[in-house]
């Protein structure tokens, strides 16, 4: 079992649209990273998280650390949206915490 | 600044042959990351380093090195290129921010092994 699972693998969505990306991990960790891929482009990163909830324009995190799930939420969508998201958390692992284990990245398309 | 670059940015080998991709950034990072991006996988760590002149291997280490000559430069090198390492390459490099150590990605490098 992976320790970063990610759902739904895919989406698509209408313009407008609010969506919500769910992120699960099965360790402890001290931080939650969310990445965006375009296709065929770098990767950006989002949010870095370790408690509460972040906001950056139509985009907003939040994470529950009790229950080891986090959430990317976009409201308002639009096709400039469509990316790849990517769940990772970073967790301590022979004394360093500064790795990331990621997870397999949502496939998110809106269209017009 | 330019942040993290790569060079190549794509690269065709035949099986054998080696090479060697540069990452480099300007920021003044402490810690670099090598990583290969696959078809339903997740990023995987191959290589990383926590400072100039040290290495650590990471999930998928075979069949590669790396070296950390200076601080900005991190290579990664293929000895003997095989098909099963065609794959997208990334590089990454990383401060430590109050325990949260935020990492800026290059824009990758697409490597095919024929």
């Amino acid at each position: 079992k992976n320790e970063v699972e990610q759902s739904p693998q895919n989406l698509t969505a209408q313009e407008g649209e609010f969506i919500t990306i769910n992120c699960s991990y099965s360790v402890g960790i001290s931080a939650l990273h969310w990445l965006q891929q375009h296709p065929g482009g770098g990767i950006v990163s989002l949010f870095m998280l370790s408690s509460g909830k972040k906001k950056h324009g139509r985009l907003i995190a939040t994470i529950n650390i009790q229950e080891k799930h986090s959430s990317l939420h976009i409201t308002a969508s639009h096709p400039r949206d469509s990316a790849v998201y990517i769940c990772a958390v970073r967790s301590w692992s022979g004394g360093s915490n500064y790795k990331l284990t990621f997870g397999k990245g949502t496939l998110l398309t809106v269209n017009p | 600044n330019a942040g993290v670059t790569q060079t190549p940015k794509f690269r065709v080998l035949k099986t054998g042959q080696s090479m060697t991709l540069l990452c480099a950034q300007d920021m003044n990072h402490e810690y670099m990351y090598w990583y290969r991006q696959d078809p339903g996988m997740g990023l995987r760590l191959i290589h990383y380093s926590v400072g100039e002149g040290t290495t650590a291997k990471g999930e998928v280490p075979d069949g590669y090195n790396v070296s950390r000559l200076k601080k900005q430069n991190f290579l990664l090198g293929l000895e003997s290129a095989a098909p099963s390492q065609t794959s997208v390459y990334f590089c990454a490099s990383s401060y430590p921010e109050q325990g949260i150590y935020e990492q800026y990605f290059g824009p990758g490098t697409r490597l095919t092994v024929t």
